[in-house]
C-alpha cells in the first residue's frame, strides 16, 4: 500500500545542474500536485495536474517544468538549478475538488 | 485571494497539557477546510476535515469546528503526549475550484515535554 512515492529522498545539486524529481501514485487519482516547502511559509504551490495531459502553473513555477507522464506519475523537473531552490518538495494527489491530498514523504535538495 | 492564516510557533507544552492552534481563513466562497500534521522527516498527513459551517471535525482526540461566522477552524485537543510533537498546518480548498488545489498556512510546530 505505497500511497505517493518520492524519488530521490536527497540530493545536492551544484548551481547550474539539472536533475528530475519523480512521483508517482498508486490510488488512481486524477490531480497531481508538487509543492516546496521552506521555513515559516508553508506550502507553497509548483505546478499542478488536473489530468493526464494537462499541467497548470501554481504560485511558484518559475524556475520549474513538469510532465504527467500517465495517470500515475508526475515529474518536477529544475532545467538549471540555483541556490534559491534548496527546499523539500513534496508530490501529492487527489480525487477532485474538496477531497483530502495526499502526500509522498519528500524529497530534500540542496543546491550548492 | 483565498488565505489562511495561522498562530506562529512553536508552541511549548508539557504533557496532558490542553492545546490549541489558531486557524483563521479569508475565502470568497465556501471553502473546505483541513488540518494536516506533519511529523519530523515525513510528508503530510491528514488529520480532520469539514466541509461546511459548524460541521466538527475529528480524529485521534483532536477537533475542530467549522466556524463561518468567526472564519474560523481552530485545533484542538484536551490532553496532549510527547508523540503529538509535529508541525500542524490548517488549509482550505475552494469548493469553485475544480482542481483541487489546497491554501496553506504557514504552519505551527508543536513541542510536548515529558
Amino acid at each position: 500500500n505505497a500511497g505517493v512515492t518520492q524519488t530521490p529522498k536527497f540530493q545536492v545539486l551544484k548551481t547550474g545542474q539539472s536533475m528530475t524529481l519523480q512521483c508517482a501514485q498508486d490510488m488512481n487519482h486524477n490531480s497531481m500536485y508538487w509543492y516546496r516547502q521552506d521555513p515559516g511559509m508553508g506550502l507553497r504551490l509548483i505546478y499542478y495536474s488536473a489530468s493526464e495531459g494537462t499541467t497548470d502553473k501554481g504560485e511558484v513555477p518559475n524556475g520549474y517544468n513538469v510532465s504527467r507522464l500517465n495517470k500515475r506519475e508526475f515529474s518536477l523537473r529544475l532545467e538549471s538549478a540555483a541556490p534559491s531552490q534548496t527546499s523539500v518538495y513534496f508530490c501529492a494527489s487527489t480525487w477532485g475538488s474538496n477531497q483530502p491530498q495526499h502526500f509522498g514523504d519528500g524529497t530534500r535538495l540542496s543546491i550548492l | 485571494g483565498d488565505s489562511v492564516t495561522q498562530m506562529e510557533g512553536p508552541v511549548t507544552l508539557s504533557e496532558e497539557a490542553f492545546l490549541t492552534i489558531n486557524c483563521t481563513y479569508t475565502a470568497t466562497g465556501y471553502p473546505s477546510l483541513f488540518w494536516y500534521v506533519q511529523y519530523p522527516g515525513e510528508g503530510l498527513q491528514l488529520l480532520l476535515k469539514a466541509t461546511k459551517a459548524d460541521d466538527k471535525g475529528s480524529n485521534k482526540g483532536f477537533e475542530a469546528t467549522y466556524r463561518k461566522e468567526t472564519t474560523s477552524f481552530h485545533l484542538e485537543k484536551g490532553s496532549v503526549q510527547v508523540s503529538d510533537s509535529a508541525v500542524y498546518f490548517c488549509a482550505l480548498s475552494d469548493r469553485t475550484d475544480s482542481w483541487g488545489k489546497l491554501q496553506f498556512g504557514a504552519g505551527t510546530q508543536v513541542v510536548v515535554t515529558p
